[in-house]
C-alpha cells in the first residue's frame, strides 16, 4: 500500500535555487494538501486543493506555488529558495469535502536552504 | 489570532496518571474535528475523530463543545508509549481546508 508518496525525502538547496517537491497518492482522493513544519510551530498549511483543477492558499503561501497536475499528483514549487524555507514539508490527502475522514500523510521532505 | 490554538506544553506526567488537553478554534463554521499524534517529527497519524456527542476509544476520550468552540482529549492510565505530540485538527467542509494546532507535547515519566 503506497498511500501518499513524497519525493525527495531529503534535499539541500542553495539560496536562490528552485526546486519542485512531488507528491502522489493512489487512494483516489479528491483533496490534497501541503504543510510545512518548523520547531515549535506545528504544521502550517501552505496550499491545498479540494479537487483536480483547483488550488487555494493556506496560512503561509508566500514564496510557494503549487500545481494539481491530475487527481493523483500535487506538486509544490519553490521558485527562489530562501533560508527561511528550511523546514520539513508534508503532503497529505483525504477523500474530499463532506467526508468526515482522516487525512493521510506522506513521510515528509526535509529541506535545508543554505 | 490563529484559527486553532493549543497549549504547547510540555506536559510531564507520571505513568498511570490522567492527563487532559484542550484546543480552541476560532471559526464557528468548522465542521469536523480530529486529534492526531506525531512522534519525533514523523508524519502525523490519526488518533481519533471527535464527534458532537463525545467519543471514547480505549483509554482515550474526546469531547466537542461547539458553544465554547473547543475540543478536548483525555488520556487515562497513561503509558510510556503515549509520549508524543498531540495535534488538534479542524476541518472546514465548505472547501475542505484543514488547519492544525501547534501541538501539545506530552512526556510520560516512569
Amino acid at each position: 500500500n503506497a498511500g501518499v508518496t513524497q519525493t525527495p525525502k531529503f534535499q539541500v538547496l542553495k539560496t536562490g535555487q528552485s526546486m519542485t517537491l512531488q507528491c502522489a497518492q493512489d487512494m483516489n482522493h479528491n483533496s490534497m494538501y501541503w504543510y510545512r513544519q518548523d520547531p515549535g510551530m506545528g504544521l502550517r498549511l501552505i496550499y491545498y486543493s479540494a479537487s483536480e483543477g483547483t488550488t487555494d492558499k493556506g496560512e503561509v503561501p508566500n514564496g510557494y506555488n503549487v500545481s494539481r497536475l491530475n487527481k493523483r499528483e500535487f506538486s509544490l514549487r519553490l521558485e527562489s529558495a530562501a533560508p527561511s524555507q528550511t523546514s520539513v514539508y508534508f503532503c497529505a490527502s483525504r477523500p474530499g469535502v463532506f467526508m468526515n475522514t482522516e487525512a493521510f500523510f506522506g513521510q515528509g521532505t526535509r529541506l535545508t536552504v543554505v | 489570532r490563529k484559527e486553532v490554538e493549543q497549549d504547547p506544553g510540555p506536559f510531564n506526567v507520571p505513568e498511570g496518571a490522567t492527563v487532559a488537553f484542550n484546543c480552541t478554534y476560532s471559526n464557528s463554521a468548522s465542521q469536523s474535528f480530529f486529534w492526531y499524534r506525531q512522534d519525533c517529527r514523523k508524519e502525523p497519524k490519526l488518533l481519533m475523530s471527535v464527534y458532537s456527542s463525545g467519543n471514547e476509544d480505549g483509554r482515550f476520550t474526546a469531547q466537542l463543545n461547539r458553544a465554547s468552540q473547543y475540543i478536548s482529549l483525555l488520556i487515562r492510565d497513561s503509558k510510556l508509549s503515549d509520549s508524543a505530540t498531540y495535534l488538534c485538527v479542524v476541518n472546514w467542509n465548505r472547501d475542505d481546508k484543514i488547519i492544525f494546532g501547534k501541538g501539545t507535547r506530552l512526556h510520560i515519566l516512569p
